[in-house]
């Protein structure tokens, strides 16, 4: 069975920061990797798609690996801004099942302070 | 403009009073599904549809029931709600079958059982 894990659950850093989020999965069997923002109470907004073929994608700040043999994906997000301050999800859309759903991990919630 | 859209956004209803919370998409896809998102448990897919007439449990299908007569409309029905299903509910969409892009989400539904 995939699971998506998610480290830290929590991070809170200063403006103008760099950091990393971390997403690992348990089954290398994946067609992509998504990542997503969540505001509080708020719907999914997708940032990034990696397909299992591609080691990265690029939007903007953002940036995606994607090591599907070691089953690991980062989020580099570049000159933190307090507009960050959301939780990211990490999803993986798995090629066994039959339901065509996305696997998710528990999201970091990020803050960057002023 | 490409989109999900969820009703209503906010529900307050007591416990056995059927409800039904509606999900739209205007992008002719032929996947919909739906997922609940609780506090420490993470985004857990309720049940899907691959096409038209085509329905099928997902993870947490117990208490739900759906229906997909046409293929923009996806509903969830609760056919007597309980506290338990208290949650934040997302709708999603995609082209179908085999498509590894993205998923299109909805704003989101918080319902509340008393």
């Amino acid at each position: 069975k995939q699971e998506v894990t998610q480290i830290p659950a929590a991070l809170s850093v200063p403006e103008g920061e760099n950091l990393v989020l971390n997403c690992s999965f348990t089954d290398s069997a994946i067609y992509n990797l998504q990542w997503f923002r969540q505001d509080p109470g708020k719907g999914l907004t997708s940032l990034l798609l990696i397909q299992s073929s591609q080691r990265e994608q690029t939007s903007g700040r953002l940036n995606a690996s994607l090591d599907k043999s070691s089953g690991r994906s980062t989020l580099y997000i570049a000159a933190s801004q307090p507009g960050d301050s959301a939780t990211y999800l990490c999803a993986v859309r798995p090629t066994q099942g039959g339901s065509e759903k996305l696997v998710f991990g528990k999201g970091t919630k990020l803050t960057v302070n002023p | 403009e490409a989109q999900v859209t969820q009703n209503p956004r906010y529900l307050i209803t007591v416990t056995g009073k059927k409800l039904t919370v509606t999900c739209s998409q205007n992008m002719n896809h032929e996947y919909m599904s739906w997922y609940r998102q609780d506090p420490g448990l993470g985004l857990r897919q309720i049940y899907y549809s691959m096409n038209v007439e085509v329905t099928d449990k997902g993870d947490v299908p117990e208490g739900y029931k759906v229906s997909r007569k046409e293929k923009r409309n996806f509903p969830l029905i609760l056919e007597s709600p309980s506290p338990n299903q208290t949650s934040l509910y997302f709708c999603a969409s995609s082209l179908g079958l085999g498509y590894t892009g993205r998923y299109h989400f909805g704003s989101g539904t918080r319902l509340t059982v008393v």
